[in-house]
């Protein structure tokens, strides 16, 4: 079984622009979670996607965004840039029929760098 | 709020080694633990618990829950050089699609 994919792999913005991530989770797998990943605060979750509606959020501005299709791929959008979003974006996909006891597995990530 | 701290936050040692790697955590309506390998790339999974006292076991690696002290374990017992990587610890509670994170430990295993 295919793994999780995460497009493009590696990104070059500037400040102000904005950008979208891609994440196409295990088949079969309908929920996708997206992180964060930065030396200084490590993993953080940013929101979780289920059946096309975002149902839980983490504690991130408005200008993190994100949605899901019909066929459970997601995509995470984030606008006006900073230096301080240059992370690595990981997505993760579970089954999604319960709110615990799920693995979830990770994408190879997307690295963002902000300049 | 959700928290999970590891310890060591770094450790090195020589192949052949046991080492245990902690984590504790505090979060609300906790249900799983999990453990994640990452090696410069995408966390690979490694056990979910969520039942006291029951050892989980996969080859050389090991690891336990203690739901009363809100703590687990991992152990790694002969240790090799593929086993340099950062080990890191996430539990879940009912936030959908939440896990919160430690750290990591950063293990480096010389030959």
């Amino acid at each position: 079984k295919a793994g999780v994919t995460q497009t493009p792999r590696y990104l070059i913005k500037t400040r102000g622009q904005q950008v979208t991530l891609s994440c196409s989770p295990i088949s079969g797998h309908r929920s996708v979670s997206w992180y964060q990943q930065t030396p200084g605060q490590g993993l953080q979750f940013l929101f979780e996607y289920f059946s096309e509606t975002q149902r839980n959020k983490g504690n991130f501005p408005g200008r993190f965004s994100g949605r899901q299709f019909s066929n459970s791929r997601s995509e995470m959008n984030v606008s006006t840039l900073e230096l301080g979003d240059s992370a690595l974006y990981l997505c993760a996909s579970s089954l999604g029929l319960a709110a615990y006891q799920e693995t979830q597995y990770f994408g190879p990530g997307t690295r963002l760098l902000v300049l | 709020e959700d928290k999970v701290v590891q310890s060591p936050l770094s450790l090195v040692v020589h192949e052949g080694d046991t080492v245990t790697l902690n984590c504790s955590y505090e979060v609300t309506n906790f249900r799983s633990l999990l453990w994640y390998k990452q090696e410069k790339k995408a966390p690979t999974f490694l056990f979910m618990l969520t039942s006291s006292g029951i050892e989980k076991k996969s080859g050389r690696l090991s690891s336990i829950l203690d739901k009363k002290e809100l703590f687990s374990i991992l152990n790694i017992t002969a240790t090799q050089t593929g086993d340099s990587a950062v080990y890191l610890c996430a539990a879940g509670g009912t936030s959908y699609g939440k896990l919160t994170f430690g750290q990591g430990t950063i293990l480096t295993v010389h030959p």
